[in-house]
C-alpha cells in the first residue's frame, strides 16, 4: 500500500525548533518530488516547501524562507522538515505529500494523515 | 504570486443535484497547471483533478474539471452523500504553488 506517515509534531515554545519526519512506503521514494503543506486550525491549505526527487532543488514559501529547511534521505525513504524560530502563526497540521513526478512540477497525488504543531508558551 | 479565488464560499445542495465550483486566478495559469482536491473533516486532502481536466486514479467520472487561463470549474454531475466536503483548487506552475480558500459543499 502506498503510504506517507508523518511524525514529530508537538508543543513548542515561540522561538523554538522542531523537526518533522515523513516516512514513505509502498513506492519508489527516490523517484518522486515531495512537498510539505500546512493547515491552521479551521483554515485552508497553505503551501510550505518542496524538494526534488534527488534532493538537489528546494523551494520555500516566503512565510517560512530562512526559518524552515526541507531535506530527504532516500536511503531511509524519509522526508524531513526542520522548523526554527517558530511563531504562533506556524501552528498548524503539517502534511507531507507526493508530487506526481520526480521534479516538483505537478499535482500532489498521495498525502499523509498530518502531524499537529502547536506553538505556545 | 498567483492568487486563486474560489466561489461560492458555501454551496448548499441536495444529493442528486449538480454542483458547479469556480476557481479564478489573478493571472494566467501556465499549461493548465490547475488541480482540485477534496477534503473531509479530520482527513487529508485527496487529489481529484490535475492538469485542469484529468481525473486522478480512482476518481469517479461524476467529477469533471474544465477551464484554462484564469477561469476553471469543477463540476460534480450528481452529488452523492460522500461528496459533501470542502474543495480546494491549486495552481502548481513555475515552482510556485498556491491554493484557493476553499468551497464548502454542504447538504441542503
Amino acid at each position: 500500500e502506498v503510504q506517507l506517515v508523518e511524525s514529530g509534531g508537538g508543543l513548542v515554545q515561540p522561538g523554538g525548533s522542531l523537526r518533522l519526519s515523513c516516512a514513505a512506503s509502498g513506492f519508489t521514494f527516490s523517484s518522486y518530488a515531495m512537498h510539505w503543506v500546512r493547515q491552521a486550525p479551521g483554515k485552508g491549505l497553505e503551501y510550505v516547501s518542496a524538494i526534488s526527487s534527488n534532493g538537489g532543488s528546494t523551494y520555500y514559501a516566503n512565510s517560512v524562507k530562512g526559518r524552515f529547511t526541507i531535506s530527504r534521505d532516500n536511503s531511509k525513504n524519509t522526508l524531513y522538515l526542520q522548523m526554527g524560530s517558530l511563531r504562533a502563526e506556524d501552528m498548524a497540521v503539517y502534511y507531507c505529500a507526493r508530487d506526481r513526478t520526480g521534479y516538483p512540477l505537478d499535482a500532489f497525488d498521495i498525502w499523509g494523515q498530518g502531524t499537529m504543531v502547536t506553538v505556545s508558551s | 504570486e498567483i492568487v486563486l479565488t474560489q466561489s461560492p464560499g458555501t454551496l448548499s445542495l441536495s444529493p442528486g443535484e449538480r454542483a458547479t465550483l469556480s476557481c479564478r486566478a489573478s493571472q494566467s495559469v501556465s499549461s493548465s497547471y490547475l488541480a482540485w482536491y477534496q477534503q473531509k473533516p479530520g482527513q487529508a486532502p485527496r487529489l481529484l483533478i490535475y492538469g485542469a481536466s484529468s481525473r486522478a486514479t480512482g476518481i469517479p467520472d461524476r467529477f469533471s474539471g474544465s477551464g484554462s487561463g484564469t477561469d476553471f470549474t469543477l463540476t460534480i454531475s450528481r452529488l452523492e452523500p460522500e461528496d459533501f466536503a470542502v474543495y480546494y483548487c491549486q495552481q502548481y506552475g513555475s515552482f510556485r504553488w498556491t491554493f484557493g480558500q476553499g468551497t464548502k459543499v454542504e447538504i441542503k
